[in-house]
């Protein structure tokens, strides 16, 4: 079956440093993988989505990569700031189901202290 | 622009009770969705509807039943409730022909079942 790891262990860094969230697929080839951010009690909120031939994609300080040979898209913050403190969820879109049947990981907690 | 509206944001209920979560959507999507997050297990899809009048499991729809009213409305039912049911559930809209099929979430349902 389709499977998402995601660390579940909270990444902690400082003000000012770059984050890197990891997202690791297995059983299956998405053609595209979204990003969300959740704060606690809310809704995901979207942020990204690369396509499996764009393998690197920009917003503001947000980057987010895509490698389909290792079946794993890297999600990076810049100059990360307190605010930035959130949960953050991939989703990898099952072929074929037109962002339908999204699938979720369970998220990494991201902690910037100041 | 109210989004994506869930009621109740809180309830109670007791094993073999049955109750109804309440969606709206004002953003006119085709696409409506009923997610459960549980710790540990990411969001998990129970069932979905691509557009008014067809609706479509999704990796966990044993003990619901839905209803897509229309357009706007979502609806997720317990018919008698477990203890396993007890979760988050947060309704979801898109809309279709998109390039990025971005989900907008409702701020949750948090479900206990006594």
């Amino acid at each position: 079956s389709q499977k998402i790891e995601q660390n579940s262990e909270a990444l902690n860094i400082q003000e000012g440093k770059t984050a890197t969230l990891t997202c690791n697929y297995t059983n299956y080839s998405p053609a595209y993988l979204q990003w969300y951010r959740q704060d606690p009690g809310r809704g995901p909120v979207f942020l990204l989505l690369i396509r499996e031939n764009e393998k690197e994609k920009r917003k503001e300080r947000l980057k987010v990569t895509f490698d389909t040979t290792l079946k794993q898209s890297l999600f990076h913050i810049t100059a990360s700031q307190p605010a930035d403190s959130a949960t953050y969820l991939c989703a990898p879109d099952p072929p074929n189901t037109g962002f339908q049947k999204l699938v979720f990981g369970t998220g990494t907690r991201l902690l910037v202290s100041p | 622009n109210a989004g994506v509206t869930q009621t109740p944001k809180f309830q109670v209920l007791k094993t073999g009770q049955s109750m109804t979560l309440q969606c709206a959507q004002d953003m006119n999507h085709n696409s409506m969705y009923w997610y459960r997050q549980d710790p540990g297990m990411g969001l998990r899809l129970i069932y979905y509807s691509a557009s008014e009048g067809t609706t479509d499991k999704g990796e966990v729809p044993n003990g619901y039943n839905v209803s897509r009213l229309n357009k706007r409305e979502f609806s997720l039912r317990l018919e008698s409730a477990a203890p396993s049911q007890t979760s988050v559930y947060f309704c979801a809209s898109s809309a279709t022909g998109t390039d990025t099929g971005e989900l907008f979430f409702g701020e949750g349902s948090r479900l206990t079942v006594l």
